[in-house]
């Protein structure tokens, strides 16, 4: 089992709807979770953090937590074809070292 | 400039070179890293160092080695490249949350990273 698991898409929403991505990760202990979107060719680049189990709201973002479930979602609303990139779920398990999903790659149509 | 400068951006090197990237910050971050790339595996964490003092391997150290020259400079070398190591390689720093210690954002800043081919 990978430690943190992505489904790879490519995942494809019409413009102006909500696109939600999803993640699980295998360490119970894991501690911060992280969300980083990666265009084509370029690094990846942080968007939305989150540690504490609910919402947590950032302009068209949201990411959500559950610890119980070992789960981790991102909702973009009101896609935009600017939003059509590779999101990348990161877990933070232990402060030593981040692990990383294979990503999910969107795309937004117009 | 950029925050986290890798060089160089593209390399082209034979099987059993020696080769070495190179990873420059201006963040004043002490935690620094390398990850690489590969299609539909991610990022897989190499090597990650705390301080000039302080260096870990990571899932996938066999191969390469690493250097912290100084706080700012993180420099990964492959002994002998193999064309397996034909990937996408990252640097990041991170350093703990400034403003608030008791919010645990450990957030990465990426270099542009560096495409090496090994033929």
């Amino acid at each position: 089992q990978k430690e943190v698991e992505q489904n790879s898409g490519p995942l494809s929403v019409p413009e102006g709807a909500i696109a939600s991505l999803n993640c699980t990760y295998s360490d119970r202990g894991s501690q911060s979770f992280f969300w980083y979107r990666q265009y084509s060719g370029k690094s990846p680049e942080l968007i939305m953090f989150i540690y504490s189990n609910g919402d947590k709201e950032d302009g068209r973002f949201t990411a959500q937590l559950n610890k119980a479930s070992q789960y981790v979602s991102l909702l973009i609303r009101d896609s935009q074809p600017s939003d059509s990139a590779t999101y990348l779920c990161a877990v933070n398990r232990n402060n030593n070292d981040m692990r990383f999903g294979a990503g999910t790659r969107l795309t937004v149509k117009p | 400039d950029a925050d986290v400068t890798q060089t160089p951006r593209n390399r082209i090197t034979k099987t059993g070179k020696r080769i070495m990237l190179e990873c420059s910050q201006t963040k004043g971050h002490d935690r620094m890293y390398w990850y690489r790339q590969d299609p539909g595996l991610g990022l897989r964490l190499i090597y990650y160092s705390f301080d000039v003092k302080d260096i870990n391997k990571g899932e996938i150290s066999d191969g390469y080695s690493v250097s912290r020259q100084a706080q700012a400079k993180f420099s990964l070398s492959l002994e002998s490249a193999i064309p397996n190591q034909t990937a996408l390689y990252f640097c990041a720093t991170s350093d703990p949350a400034l403003v608030d210690p008791t919010v645990p954002n450990y957030g990465y800043t990426f270099g542009s990273g560096t495409r090496l081919t090994v033929v």
